[in-house]
């Protein structure tokens, strides 16, 4: 079954050091792979996604994530953190449905707080 | 600029009194999405519409219908609701090409509160 697994609930970190956010999934095809925010009370914000070609990419706010297939992961990275990172952070597979669309399977979501 | 748009953004009803949420969209895109997402819960897919045809999940209650006028406009209908209905109501929408996975683009949502 399709599956978005983020180990950590709730992860603190200081302002200025450096975060990384877990994310495991489980699919059967190639994965269509997304990170987004979400500020509280508010809808979601793409942060990046991954189709295929370089696993490294590249998104907004200075994050970054790596596609791993043999881990079946795809971690979320950020070089040093500022406040207004602070947020909810849900990584989500793409899954096809048949050829109406697709549908997104997400993670149970990381809180992320920062300390000044 | 091309974007995806909902009404109210709060909604405060009152237990087993019907209440419709709006959504509405610029992107011209085919396939509108409805999503709940409970408090510090992830967002779970209640239905979805390809045009003009209905995918619901299975696990969405009846008491959650939709309904899509044109490309432009898709409602969520609660008939009757609980106290378990309180939630963020969220409305996506996508190209749907069917070969390809295709990006979701979100509105602000709904928070529907029931008393």
């Amino acid at each position: 079954a399709q599956s978005v697994t983020q180990p950590d609930i709730h992860i603190t970190v200081s302002e200025g050091a450096s975060l990384e956010l877990r994310c495991n999934y489980s699919y059967g095809a190639t994965p269509y792979l997304f990170w987004y925010v979400q500020s509280p009370g508010q809808g979601l914000q793409l942060l990046l996604k991954y189709f295929s070609g370089d696993t490294l990419v590249q998104g907004i706010k200075g994050f970054e994530a790596e596609f791993k297939r043999s881990q079946s992961s795809f971690n979320l990275r950020k070089p040093s953190v500022h406040w207004s990172d602070a947020a909810e952070y849900f990584c989500a597979v793409g899954a096809l449905t048949g050829n109406q669309g697709g549908k997104l399977i997400f993670g149970q979501g990381t809180e992320l707080s920062v300390k000044p | 600029d091309a974007m995806v748009i909902q009404n109210p953004r709060y909604q405060v009803t009152q237990f087993g009194k019907p209440v419709t949420l709006s959504c509405s969209q610029t992107l011209n895109h085919n396939v509108m999405y409805w999503y709940q997402q409970k408090s510090s819960q992830a967002p779970k897919l209640l239905f979805h519409y390809y045009d003009k045809d209905f995918n619901n999940e299975a696990d969405t209650p009846d008491n959650f219908q939709s309904r899509r006028p044109n490309t432009s406009f898709c409602f969520l209908d609660i008939r009757s609701p609980g106290l378990g209905d309180a939630a963020m109501y969220l409305c996506a929408t996508s190209e749907g090409t069917g070969a390809s996975y295709n990006e979701q683009f979100f509105g602000p949502g709904t928070r529907l509160t029931v008393l």
